[in-house]
């Protein structure tokens, strides 16, 4: 099976912006989360998705929005960039749908905001 | 909130030693603790898992402790390798609704040649 893919890898935008960021889960796979990893702070959780339902979220601003497709194909957006946004951008899949299995991670998207 | 406390957070051992790397978690209701290793420039990896009602689990090297009680979980790597050096992250995986998986830091492992 192929596995996850993010697209774009990079990104390059300036404050104020708006980005939408794409990942495409393994095929088969219903749950998508997304994580925010910076240097030093690990992996922030973001949001998960299943069958097109939100269904936790972290703590993170309303700037952070996403949403998922019927292909489990899942979108987030950031609105109004800020400087601190600047991070790798983490989704990753599942097969299961307790959070009790292992999660799939793809190579990220690289965000940069000037 | 939730939260996941990870230490150290740069570990530097001898090719051959072994390494603990500990996380303490604040939710009770988490019942999932997964490891994983992300080499430089790639993405994490899982390299072994532990559920609530289980203690502990060894898979050749690597070995991961569990205790409920005090929300303390551990990861031990024995006779490490170089190609063991990577950062590796702890989480906690909480189900509230969906779920929710909650990371540690992440630890630095160097491992000298």
């Amino acid at each position: 099976k192929a596995g996850v893919t993010q697209t774009p890898r990079y990104l390059i935008k300036t404050r104020g912006q708006q980005v939408t960021l794409s990942c495409s889960p393994i095929s088969g796979h219903r749950s998508v989360s997304w994580y925010q990893q910076t240097p030093g702070q690990g992996l922030q959780f973001l949001f998960e998705y299943f069958s097109e339902t939100q269904r936790n979220k972290g703590n993170f601003p309303g700037r952070f929005s996403g949403r998922q497709f019927s292909n489990s194909r899942s979108e987030m957006n950031v609105s109004t960039l800020e400087l601190g946004d600047s991070a790798l951008y983490l989704c990753a899949s599942s097969a299961g749908t307790s959070g009790s299995h292992e999660q799939f991670f793809g190579p990220g998207t690289r965000l940069t905001v000037l | 909130g939730e939260n996941v406390e990870q230490h150290p957070s740069t570990l530097s051992v001898q090719e051959g030693d072994s390494a603990v790397i500990k996380c303490t978690y604040s939710d009770s209701a988490s019942n999932y603790f997964p490891w994983y290793k992300q080499e430089l420039g790639k993405r994490p990896q899982l390299i072994i898992d532990i559920r609530s009602n289980v203690g502990e689990k060894k898979d050749q090297r690597i070995a991961v402790t569990l205790n409920k009680t005090a929300k303390h979980f551990s990861l031990h790597i024995t006779e490490t390798q170089p190609e063991d050096s990577a950062v590796y992250f702890c989480a906690a995986s909480i189900p509230f609704g969906g779920f929710k998986t909650i990371f540690g830091a992440g630890t630095r492992l160097f491992v000298k040649a």
